[in-house]
C-alpha cells in the first residue's frame, strides 16, 4: 500500500490565484481531514469527511473547499490564495472515526 | 473552548537523559489521546495512543505515556534519549463527542533537540 500520498510537494503561488492540492489513500478509510501546520500552533483542521460525499467544515476553513466524490481521493481548492494561506498543508486518513490517523508528507505552499 | 496544551515549546538534552513532555486537555468527557512525532522533514508517525483500559501506554522507540483522568494530562515519557529522537512531538485529542467526526485537537507541538 501507498498510504496517504499528496501533491504537489512544493508549490508557490501568486496573490488571486487558485489550485488544487490532491490527496488520494489507498487503505479503504472513510474518514479523511485536512490540516495546515503553522509554527507554534500545531495543526489545525481545515475540513473533513466521513465518506464518500460527505464534508464537513473545521477549525479554519474559510478560503478552502473540499469535495469527497470517491472514497479514495479528497482534494483541498483554494479558491483564490492569500498570503495567510502560506503553510504546510497535511491530508490524513483513519479507517474509523476515532482511530488513529495516517498522515500524508504534506505540501509546502508559498503564497506570494 | 477545547484545547490541548503542551507546556514545553522546545527541549534540549544529552544523550541518555530522561524525557518528559507535558500535556493537558480541556475536555471533561471521555477522549481519546495520542502522540504523534514528526522528524525533520518527515510526516507525522503514530507515537502512541491511548482509548481505554491500563493508563499506562507504551509506544513505539521506546517511549511512553500516562493518562491522568484527575490532571486531565497525558504526558510523554523516555527513559534515556537518542539523538535520533530529535523531532518535534505533537499531543493530539479526539474528544468522545468527536467521535462521529473524528476531529483531532492538537496542541502547538514541542521542538525536541538531542546532542550527541
Amino acid at each position: 500500500n501507498a498510504g496517504v500520498t499528496q501533491t504537489p510537494k512544493f508549490q508557490v503561488l501568486k496573490t488571486g490565484q487558485s489550485m488544487t492540492l490532491q490527496c488520494a489513500q489507498d487503505m479503504n478509510h472513510e474518514y479523511m481531514s485536512w490540516y495546515r501546520q503553522d509554527p507554534g500552533m500545531g495543526l489545525r483542521l481545515i475540513h473533513y469527511s466521513v465518506g464518500a460525499g460527505i464534508t464537513d467544515q473545521g477549525e479554519v476553513p474559510n478560503g478552502y473547499n473540499v469535495s469527497r466524490s470517491t472514497t479514495e481521493d479528497f482534494p483541498l481548492r483554494l479558491l483564490s490564495a492569500a498570503p495567510s494561506q502560506t503553510s504546510v498543508y497535511f491530508c490524513a486518513s483513519s479507517r474509523h472515526r476515532s482511530n488513529e490517523q495516517f498522515f500524508g508528507p504534506g505540501t509546502r505552499l508559498t503564497v506570494l | 473552548a477545547q484545547s490541548v496544551s503542551q507546556h514545553n515549546h522546545h527541549v534540549i538534552l544529552s544523550e541518555a537523559a530522561s524525557l518528559e513532555l507535558g500535556c493537558n486537555y480541556s475536555y471533561g468527557g471521555t477522549v481519546n489521546l495520542f502522540w504523534y512525532v514528526q522528524y525533520p522533514g518527515q510526516h507525522l508517525q503514530l507515537l502512541l495512543k491511548y482509548f481505554s483500559g491500563d493508563p499506562l501506554v507504551k509506544g513505539i522507540k521506546g517511549f511512553e505515556a500516562e493518562f491522568i483522568k484527575s490532571k486531565f494530562s497525558f504526558n510523554l515519557r523516555k527513559p534515556s534519549v537518542q539523538w535520533s529522537d530529535t523531532a518535534e512531538y505533537f499531543c493530539a485529542v479526539n474528544p468522545a463527542l468527536s467521535s462521529n467526526t473524528g476531529k483531532l485537537i492538537f496542541g502547538q507541538g514541542t521542538t525536541l533537540q538531542v546532542k550527541p
